[in-house]
């Protein structure tokens, strides 16, 4: 059955940067593009951005575009969200999610990232 | 960017009412919605996609309508289990998506 496993909670310092991974397993990794939505603190869910497995290339939203990265590791089929200058506003749950339009059923456990000083 | 709203923000009704939350695209988005269930520590959970098809295994008391630019979202008996958050989100281009704000759903 397809598993997305994400990596533990994580506590930042205001400025730095945290990377949160998500495995993949009962599927083919490099078939389906891997999306991270987050949810911050007493907010709603808002999406990252998406990275295509097999090219490596990736899109993001505006609002994360200069802070965020979004890598693979094919070999070991782990997806990789890193997000730059973190501020207390960054302190949420991160997702990944494999596809977000009408298969949209398959999402990880969620990463808790604190920031705080 | 592809905007949505939603309505209300949140609700509060008895068990077995009926319960409709609406949502509305900035622009056409043609039948790409999904609805998803969220419950506090855990992942969100599909519940309608391509606005009106149910997910296998939800119950049938969910049911979602709509295309353009205006969706709805109907519990038709609502259940102590179904308080949780509820989101539209939209897929129009594959490239970038948005979820809108959400409803929260609390029991009178």
């Amino acid at each position: 059955q397809v598993q997305l496993v994400q990596s533990g909670a994580e506590v930042k310092k205001p400025g730095a940067s945290v990377k949160v991974s998500c495995k993949a397993s009962g599927y083919t990794f490099t078939s389906y593009d891997l999306n991270w939505v987050r949810q911050a603190t007493g907010q709603g869910l808002e999406w990252m951005g998406w990275m295509n497995p097999n090219r490596g290339n990736s899109g993001y939203a505006q609002k994360f575009q200069d802070r965020v990265i979004m890598t693979r590791n094919t070999s070991i089929s782990t997806a990789y969200m890193e997000l730059s200058s973190l501020t207390s506003k960054d302190t949420a749950v991160y997702y990944c999610t494999r596809d977000l339009s009408s298969n949209a059923k398959y999402w990880g456990q969620g990463t808790l990232v604190t920031v705080s000083s | 960017d592809i905007q949505m709203t939603q309505s209300p923000s949140s609700l509060s009704a008895s068990v077995g009412d009926r319960v409709t939350i609406t949502c509305q695209a900035s622009q056409d988005i043609s039948n790409y919605l999904n609805w998803y269930q969220h419950k506090p520590g855990k992942a969100p959970k599909l519940l309608i996609y391509d606005a009106s098809n149910l997910e296998t295994g939800v119950p049938s008391r969910f049911s979602g309508s709509g295309s353009g630019t205006d969706f709805t979202f109907t519990i038709s008996s609502l259940q102590p289990e179904d308080i949780a958050t509820y989101y539209c989100q939209q897929y129009d281009n594959l490239l970038s998506f948005t979820f809108g704000p959400g409803t929260k759903v609390d029991i009178k």
